[in-house]
């Protein structure tokens, strides 16, 4: 079964880091190209970024300079560090998988989430 | 960047009947390989997002055929033969034509 865990969500201040990770199973990690889609509480859908293959990263503009996408493929592991949160990165964090190809380009796997709160 | 624009933003309806959403982008979502990166997301109430469709018109596996879906270019339609009490939630349209990608501000389907 393709399955997209995530961990490393919590509470911290403004100011400060966290990294969040994403353990992907059921699927050939390497293949595709592992995103993470945010939604603050009571919003809608907001992608964050992408790890496209050949490493290259593509970022929304409001975590640029902050957020640091990264993957180990021998570990199936997907990371986002995220520093200088603010409180407006408040929300649910999915892990998603990116799809590249020109049958079904799109994200076709999303994960259950991992909150983070910034708040003092 | 592409803006999502989806209608209406709630949507009640009764059992078993039918219910539609609309997306409009703000500039057309063909590639320049030629296809059409459109995709229609449910997310059920304290659930992960859901792919339903993809390439304006394809079900994801699994998903029932009383989910069907149409468009072109900049407008996009999400159709739902028959409403069942598991469509409650909320559909987001998606553009990955381009990054970034973005999404509709989501429509709430809700049961009368």
């Amino acid at each position: 079964e393709v399955e997209l865990l995530e961990s490393g969500g919590g509470l911290v201040q403004p100011g400060g880091s966290l990294t969040l990770s994403c353990v992907a199973s059921g699927f050939t990690f390497s293949s595709y190209a592992p995103s993470w889609v945010r939604q603050a509480p009571g919003k809608g859908l907001e992608w964050v970024s992408t790890l496209l293959s050949g490493g290259s990263t593509v970022y929304a503009d409001s975590v640029k300079g902050r957020f640091t996408i990264s993957r180990d493929n021998s570990k199936n592991t997907l990371y986002l560090q995220m520093n200088s949160l603010r409180a407006e990165d408040t929300a649910v964090y999915y892990c998603a998988r990116y799809t590249t190809s020109t049958t079904s380009r799109g994200v076709d796997v999303w994960g259950q989430g991992t909150t983070v709160t910034v708040s003092s | 960047d592409i803006v999502m624009t989806q209608t209406p933003l709630s949507s009640p309806v009764t059992l078993g009947q039918p219910a539609s959403i609309s997306c409009r982008s703000s500039q057309s979502l063909v590639h320049s390989d030629g296809n059409t990166y459109l995709s229609w997301l449910q997310q059920r109430p304290g659930q992960p997002p859901r792919l339903l469709i993809y390439k304006i018109s394809n079900r994801f596996s699994g998903v029932p055929d009383r989910f069907s879906a149409s468009g072109a270019g900049t407008d996009f339609t999400l159709k739902i033969s028959r409403v069942e009490a598991e469509d409650v939630g909320v559909y987001y349209c998606m553009q990955a034509t381009q990054f970034p990608l973005t999404f509709g501000q989501g429509t709430k389907l809700e049961i009368k």
